[in-house]
């Protein structure tokens, strides 16, 4: 298994803090993506990083910010918690440097609540 | 509007049987096609990937078909186990701009 750990696993927080979902990887890849996975929607693209403080949007990026200061770190942050971003949120990493995203690794996904 | 649809509905069979999920699109034009794995609670793992170019591949008991005519990709497994029971997803990727766009998935259940 690609070595993609993400942190924390389940979070219930209240509307309005801020929250941070952090990202690690061991396999050294370039790109790193955070998604979003909810019923009635396929996963969405919230920000994706190309390398060390590179970062462009996503399809569904309001609400979100993103940092990546170094290689194997990819950070989500939802300055101030909705309800809406109640959601199954997953890392991704992908090396393929060609015309193609190539192949995709997963991590176990992290599971926020926002009462 | 664009879209990608895949089968709604559980798909049920035997074991044994050779399972087909579809993968429909409209008003795109991908160039890669992929499809993944995703078993309750885990992450999707990556099975296959199709180009444009591309009318079939296989991988063990896995085979994938894309047609650009119909807007369609097909996957296969045959001789299915009740160990391929999950969600499949498909994504599609357009041309060079790193942002697939998923389908909703299609629940498989093999049956012993």
């Amino acid at each position: 298994d690609a070595g993609i750990t993400q942190s924390p696993r389940h979070k219930v927080t209240e509307t309005g803090t801020p929250v941070t979902l952090r990202c690690h990887q061991t396999e050294n890849h370039r790109y790193m993506y955070w998604y979003r996975q909810d019923p009635g929607h396929g996963l969405r693209l919230i920000h994706y990083s190309y390398g060390v403080k590179d970062t462009d949007k996503g399809e569904v990026s309001d609400g979100y910010s993103v940092s990546r200061s170094k290689t194997e770190d990819f950070l989500l942050t939802l300055e101030s918690a909705t309800s809406s971003q109640t959601s199954v949120y997953f890392c991704a990493i992908s090396e393929n440097s060609g015309m193609s995203t190539g192949e995709l690794f997963f991590g176990e996904g992290s599971r926020l609540t926002v009462l | 509007s664009q879209k990608i649809e895949q089968n709604s509905e559980a798909l049920n069979i035997q074991e044994g049987k050779t399972a087909t999920l579809t993968c429909n699109y409209t008003n795109y034009s991908p160039a890669y096609l992929q499809w993944y794995r995703q078993d309750p609670g885990r992450g999707p793992v990556f099975l296959l990937l199709i180009r444009e170019n591309e009318k079939e591949k296989r991988k063990e008991r896995l085979k994938v078909t894309f047609d650009t005519t119909l807007k369609q990709s097909l996957f296969h497994i045959t001789a299915s186990q009740p160990a391929d029971s999950a969600t499949y997803l498909c994504a599609l990727e357009l041309d060079n701009n790193r942002k697939l766009i998923w389908g909703l998935g299609t629940s498989l259940a093999v049956n012993p």
